[in-house]
């Protein structure tokens, strides 16, 4: 079963705008992790951040998490048309098993 | 670094009959996945391999599904019979060492339709 959820579902900006998608998930965890999936293609790594840490930046990624919420945030600046892609969050929620979520569609309109 | 292999990259069959995909993990890594996609979800764990032993294979249909994976490093996942509800995307990753703290490296996936 999937554990981490996405939110919003789909997401439409212009190129140069900022994207914002959230992650909620429902007990403890180790750690969490953010996945890029263009389409037709196989996910790929985007970052990790550890339960000890509150925020992360990678280029032009940005990861913040909030173990008192249970929630975490994934932003994006200055979009691009490549960064067109399905976004998921994956947690260790269960039995430390790493389990995604449903994904947020991000398209990025030239 | 060649990343994880799998082939073939589409299938299609008709309901009950079989068919077989292939993974090949990154040299070393030593935890291999297999996770199924269904269109417009999130990749669902199949099963876990640590080296050649299972880890996890509590959400594979064992009725239909087998996976092996021989001497530690490439894999195979098995349906037969197929049913309509296994058309996905069957994704095979792996890890470094399996400890679910670290990163998966995914491959491209293996598309399956069931007529």
């Amino acid at each position: 079963s999937q554990q981490g959820e996405e939110d919003p579902q789909a997401l439409s900006i212009q190129e140069g705008e900022n994207a914002t998608m959230n992650c909620s998930y429902k007990t403890s965890i180790n750690n969490l992790q953010w996945y890029r999936q263009n389409s037709g293609r196989g996910l790929v790594h985007l970052i990790l951040i550890r339960s000890n840490e509150r925020e992360k930046h990678s280029g032009r990624l940005r990861v913040t998490l909030d173990t008192s919420k249970k929630s975490s945030s994934l932003l994006i600046t200055a979009s691009r048309a490549a960064d067109t892609a399905s976004y998921f969050c994956a947690t260790d929620e269960v039995d430390y098993k790493l389990s995604f979520g449903a994904g947020t569609t991000v398209t990025v309109r030239a | 670094e060649a990343g994880v292999a799998q082939s073939p990259r589409y299938k299609i069959i008709e309901k009950r009959q079989s068919v077989a995909f292939w993974c090949n993990p990154i040299s070393g890594h030593a935890t291999l996945y297999w996770y199924q996609q269904i269109l417009g979800q999130g990749p669902k764990l199949l099963i876990q391999f640590q080296n050649n032993g299972v880890v996890d294979d509590s959400q594979l249909p064992k009725d239909r599904f087998s996976a092996e994976r021989l001497k530690g490093v490439d894999s195979t996942l098995k349906i037969q019979p197929a049913k309509l509800e296994d058309s996905a995307v069957y994704l095979c990753a792996s890890s470094l060492d399996g400890s679910n703290t670290g990163e998966l490296f995914f491959g491209e996936g293996s598309r399956l339709t069931v007529l």
